[in-house]
């Protein structure tokens, strides 16, 4: 069955730093998303991604996040300027549109320290 | 942002019965639910959904109810396995919101 995979599994970062999380999406999906838990709090959405462009993002998706799709496969998350509070499982998803479901990757834990 | 709960942070059950699990929403614009599972180290797992147009929706041993006047929906799992241990999430759309909320998830253990 077709997968999404991420990597890195596990990035730790000084705060400050860029941190670039990649994600190939399954083939046939059209549409990208980004995903964080919190240690011990739920999953929240962050963006997501369609036709080269955010179609949605939430307040958390501030200035200092990017998404692209630079070379039609990755599709990546930037954060420019890390903060603590950016410690994190990231989840990338994909799927087909709305009224669908969306597969998920097994995530990246970003730590910073 | 709480437009989806799970009230029930821990559900045990015992190997071969039913496991219930349960979800509340607020939004009435949500028109397509989820239920996801989730493995330690891994990402969620799709399972089952169910359109705001159905009440039931069933695969195999899991079947989604979804009471909309109640704005409730429940995940049933029969009969309980010992490998169906895992987090449990809910999840939800709204239509034009291209983007799931997702509830605070059960852990479910099913003891042999």
């Amino acid at each position: 069955e077709p997968e999404v995979t991420q990597t890195p599994s596990h990035q730790v970062t000084q705060m400050g730093q860029e941190v670039i999380l990649r994600c190939v999406p399954i083939s046939n999906h059209l549409y990208f998303y980004w995903y964080r838990q919190i240690l011990g709090q739920k999953v929240e959405f962050l963006v997501s991604f369609y036709n080269n462009e955010i179609s949605e993002k939430s307040e958390i998706f501030d200035d200092q996040f990017s998404v692209e799709r630079p070379d039609g496969s990755n599709f990546t998350l930037k954060i420019r300027s890390t903060k603590l509070e950016d410690s994190a499982m990231y989840f990338c998803a994909t799927g087909q549109g709305e009224n669908q479901p969306q597969h998920f990757g097994d995530g990246t834990r970003l730590s910073i320290l | 942002d709480q437009q989806v709960k799970q009230n029930s942070p821990s559900l045990s059950v015992q190997e071969g019965r039913i496991s219930i699990l349960n979800c509340d929403y607020t939004n009435s614009m949500f028109d397509y639910f989820l239920w996801y599972k989730k493995y330690p180290a891994e990402g969620p797992t799709f399972l089952i959904s169910i359109s705001s147009i159905k009440d039931k929706n069933e695969d195999g041993r899991f079947t989604v109810f979804l009471n909309k006047s109640a704005k409730h929906l429940s995940l049933h799992i029969v009969p309980s396995q010992p490998g169906d241990s895992a987090v449990y999430f809910c999840a939800a759309e709204s239509y034009n919101f291209n983007k799931f909320y997702f509830g605070s998830g059960t852990k479910l253990n099913v003891k042999p």
